[in-house]
């Protein structure tokens, strides 16, 4: 079946414009979670959406970071006035819902930006 | 604050033989993932471990878990090329279900 799927595959912006980028999740996945992946900072956690409850915002590294999630299913993931440390992989996961434990995390090709 | 280190970070290895990466963490938690990514790719899932003594085996990767001692091993016994990507532990707390990386294993497989 069709797994996650992350849009743009790369994206190349100047410092200070914000852009969006967008994570398709595994249909029947109600978790889904943003990544972040750089060379100095290794894979980092940045937010975590399950079911209709309240994302888990504490990987959001700056305020200029937020994201969605809409009908339970897309979200998007915005940087506002983007600088050149926002240059990463942002990796989406999904995962199917058990409640407190979750399963497997399944990740997404990635989305590659570049901020110049 | 939860910890996880991997060694070694790069690991040149040689066809046939055998070779252990190490992953420790430094708080209790309820499973640990291994991961392997190729360059340029995302992340495929390897291995979940969900209890103490917990050893899984998928082809030449062997993964196992020691809670009390918070280490996990991935072994790869008689290596081939197909190998050569980059190894990465994951650690999810019950209270957080996000994962904590650890910093990676990059893996060589040479002839």
């Amino acid at each position: 079946g069709a797994g996650v799927s992350q849009s743009p595959s790369n994206k190349v912006t100047e410092k200070g414009k914000d852009v969006e980028l967008r994570c398709d999740p595994i249909s029947g996945h109600t978790a889904l979670y943003w990544y972040r992946q750089s060379l100095g900072q290794g894979l980092e956690f940045l937010i975590y959406f399950q079911g209709n409850s309240a994302p888990d915002k504490s990987g959001l590294p700056s305020d200029r970071f937020s994201a969605e999630r809409t009908g339970g299913s897309v979200s998007t993931l915005t940087i506002q006035r983007t600088q050149q440390e926002d240059s990463a992989v942002y990796l989406c996961a999904s995962s199917v819902d058990r409640g407190r434990y979750q399963e497997t995390q399944y990740f997404g090709p990635g989305t590659r930006l570049l901020v110049l | 604050e939860l910890k996880v280190e991997q060694n070694p970070l790069f690991l040149s290895m040689q066809e046939g033989k055998n070779y252990t990466i190490y992953c420790n963490y430094s708080t209790t938690s309820d499973r640990l993932y291994w991961y392997r990514q190729d360059p340029g790719k995302s992340l495929e899932s390897l291995f979940v471990l969900l209890s103490n003594g917990a050893v899984k085996q998928e082809g030449r990767l062997m993964a196992s878990l020691d809670t009390k001692a918070r280490l996990s091993t991935l072994h790869i016994t008689a290596a081939v090329h197909d190998l050569s990507a980059t190894y990465f532990c994951a650690v999810d707390r019950a209270a957080g279900n996000k994962l904590t990386f650890g910093g990676g294993t990059r893996v060589l497989v040479k002839p």
